[in-house]
């Protein structure tokens, strides 16, 4: 069946490096997704999507890679800041058809950022 | 533009007692989703609707209910709680699903059961 799931459950970084967390995916046909970050006791927010006919896209600071090759994704955040603190999740979704834009999540990654 | 808000955010129940989570949307959106996160773990849906006056079944949809009266409100209601209830539940929204648009999330509602 879907599943999403990542390969570390923790990173824990030093002010002003560069992080990469990253997502493995089961489903051949997804075609969307998406990376959201949740803090503590907050719902969580979007950071950056991609769509299966792309590889890569940038946003501030962000980077998330596609290979579906391999079924891969990653999130790279530039210079990570103590705000990136928080958990980050990764989620896939195959637009059109019945999914109705369903979300996957997978389990989160806890990032750690140490001033 | 309040986005997307949900009462309670915080509430006990003994087993047995049942209760209604409120989520609105001022955002004009069609589809509105409810999720359950458990420790350790990612947002798992419960149920989700495609538009006013309809409900579906998502991936752990046992021991809820759903009503979507109005396009901005989506209720999800527990009849009879169990202790395995407990847990934090976030409703979400977005404004179509076909092309992929990014959902929206509420600050969840953290519901124990004794």
């Amino acid at each position: 069946g879907e599943s999403v799931g990542l390969h570390l459950p923790t990173l824990s970084v030093q002010e002003g490096d560069n992080s990469i967390i990253n997502c493995a995916y089961s489903n051949s046909a997804s075609d969307y997704f998406i990376w959201y970050k949740q803090e503590s006791g907050k719902g969580p927010q979007f950071i950056i999507d991609i769509r299966s006919n792309m590889d890569k896209r940038q946003g501030q600071r962000v980077t998330v890679l596609l290979n579906k090759t391999v079924k891969h994704l990653s999130l790279q955040i530039a210079a990570t800041q103590p705000g990136d603190s928080a958990v980050y999740f990764c989620a896939e979704s195959s637009a059109g058809g019945t999914s109705y834009g369903k979300l996957t999540f997978g389990q989160g990654t806890i990032l750690t950022v140490h001033p | 533009n309040a986005g997307v808000t949900q009462t309670p955010k915080f509430r006990v129940l003994k087993t047995g007692q049942s209760m209604t989570l409120l989520c609105a949307q001022d955002m004009n959106h069609e589809y509105m989703y409810w999720y359950r996160q458990d420790p350790g773990m990612g947002l798992r849906l419960i149920h989700y609707s495609v538009g006013e006056g309809t409900t579906a079944k998502g991936e752990v949809p046992d021991g809820y209910n759903v009503s979507r009266l109005k396009k901005q409100n989506f209720l999800l209601g527990l009849e009879s709680a169990a202790p395995s209830q407990t847990s934090v539940y976030f409703c979400a929204s977005s404004y179509s699903a076909g092309g992929g648009y990014e959902q929206y999330f509420g600050p969840g509602t953290r519901l124990t059961v004794t």
